[in-house]
């Protein structure tokens, strides 16, 4: 059936560090792909988006790429920042009720 | 920009009352969604409705139900509360286009004592 398998956290990292977040994916339809951040207290916001294979999603210094061949979305950035500290959730959808989120990967970013 | 209002950001509600927890988005969306968050179970989607006054259950729909009567505004109803439904409450909101994406509410902490 239908998952999203990402890394368990927390993922701990000094500032400037490099991030990866694995996310894999399994779908029966042809699907777009999401990170949505949580941050303390608050809801879901989406962080970037790939609608088709080999696009590339990009904002606030995160990228991720659709690979269809491996089926994975994997969440990455150059340095981050204490303020990057928050929980992630990579996610994909194929319909308006078929959309599946991963369990959440936490990010500890200390200065 | 979208926006998805959730009316209460804390709730403390007694065992046996009947909740309200409203949600509304200005993006005049065709779906929308409620789930519930909590610490080791991710979200897991509650009801979701894709047009007025018609709903569908999600994957935890007993003890809630839902109601869609204007398509701005889905309200998510606990008929007679319980400790166990205290949660991270989170309205979403999507429209018809391919790419699905849901755009979120600041979420209602509900705390059933």
């Amino acid at each position: 059936g239908d998952s999203v398998t990402q890394m368990e956290g927390p993922v701990t990292l000094s500032e400037e560090a490099f991030l990866t977040i694995n996310c894999t994916y399994t779908a029966t339809g042809y699907p777009s792909l999401f990170w949505y951040v949580q941050y303390p207290g608050e809801g879901l916001q989406l962080l970037l988006k790939a609608t088709k294979a080999d696009d590339k999603g990009s904002n606030k210094g995160f990228e991720a790429t659709y690979r269809k061949e491996t089926t994975s979305f994997h969440l990455e950035k150059g340095s981050v920042q204490v303020s990057d500290s928050a929980v992630y959730f990579c996610a994909f959808g194929y319909n308006f009720n078929k959309f599946y989120f991963g369990s959440g990967t936490k990010l500890n970013v200390k200065p | 920009d979208v926006k998805v209002t959730q009316s209460s950001r804390y709730l403390v509600k007694r065992t046996g009352e009947k909740v309200f927890l409203e949600c509304v988005q200005d993006m005049d969306h065709e779906n929308m969604f409620w789930y519930r968050q909590d610490p080791g179970l991710g979200l897991r989607l509650i009801y979701f409705s894709y047009d007025v006054k018609m709903k569908e259950k999600g994957d935890i729909p007993e003890g809630y139900s839902v109601s869609r009567e204007k398509k701005e505004r889905f309200s998510l109803i606990l008929e007679s509360a319980s400790t166990n439904q205290t949660s991270m409450y989170l309205c979403a909101s999507s429209s018809l286009d391919a790419t699905y994406e849901q755009y979120f509410g600041p979420g209602t902490r509900l705390t059933v004592t």
